[in-house]
């Protein structure tokens, strides 16, 4: 079975520090991942995706995250944190036979200080 | 292109009564989800459609929730009687064929007392 387990409920970084929201999978197979983010009373983004090519995925708002299959991880980072980064973020291992069945990690509340 | 639109936005009901969500998807996309998010948690599936057919209604409580989707394009989500513990945001989400991200709506966060 499938699952993500998102190590940390909540982060709290200083603006301009660096971010690190931290992801473990659980695949039978090769996996696509994604991450997630919620702003309050909002929908959720699309920050960027792994589907098996390049290993190191860049994507919106300076975010990025390595997919490492030896340690079955798939953190996301970003060099410096700006106030507008705070929001919920979620981890997703999506189930490519069949349905295409999104399986969402618990989420991470990543709050930003002044 | 438009995004997923949702209505209403907010509603607030007394529990046993019934409530009714709306959502329209993407145009062209062929795949439709309803989740349920309860405050603090990851997004639930409740029921995923491809064209106006259920393709996965494993999660959904039948006693008291139901789904359609009318001719594969917008889709409505009824809860009745509503219990205090439907409380939640509930989300819907399209996707293309050809792809394997799924578009949010902004959600209706619902309030049962």
């Amino acid at each position: 079975a499938q699952s993500v387990t998102q190590l940390d409920s909540h982060v709290s970084v200083s603006e301009g520090t660096p971010v690190l929201l931290r992801c473990n999978y659980s695949s039978s197979y090769s996996p696509s991942l994604f991450w997630y983010v919620q702003h309050p009373n909002k929908g959720l983004q699309l920050l960027l995706k792994y589907t098996s090519a390049a290993t190191l995925v860049k994507g919106i708002n300076g975010f990025e995250a390595e997919f490492k299959k030896s340690e079955t991880s798939f953190h996301l980072t970003k060099p410096s944190a700006h106030m507008s980064d705070a929001a919920e973020y979620f981890c997703v291992v999506i189930l490519t036979s069949g349905t295409y069945k999104y399986i969402f990690g618990t989420g991470t509340r990543l709050k930003v200080l002044a | 292109e438009a995004g997923v639109a949702q209505s209403p936005r907010y509603k607030i009901i007394e529990k046993r009564q019934s409530v009714a969500f709306w959502c329209n998807p993407i145009s062209g996309h062929a795949t439709l989800y309803w989740y349920q998010q309860i405050l603090g948690q990851g997004p639930k599936l409740l029921i995923q459609f491809q064209n106006n057919g259920v393709v996965d209604d494993s999660q959904l409580p039948k006693d008291r929730f139901s789904a359609e989707r009318l001719k594969g394009v917008d889709s409505t989500l009824k809860i009745q009687p509503a219990k205090l513990e439907d409380s939640a945001v509930y989300l819907c989400a399209s996707r293309p064929n050809d792809r394997y991200e799924q578009y949010f709506g902004p959600g209706t966060r619902l309030t049962v007392t």
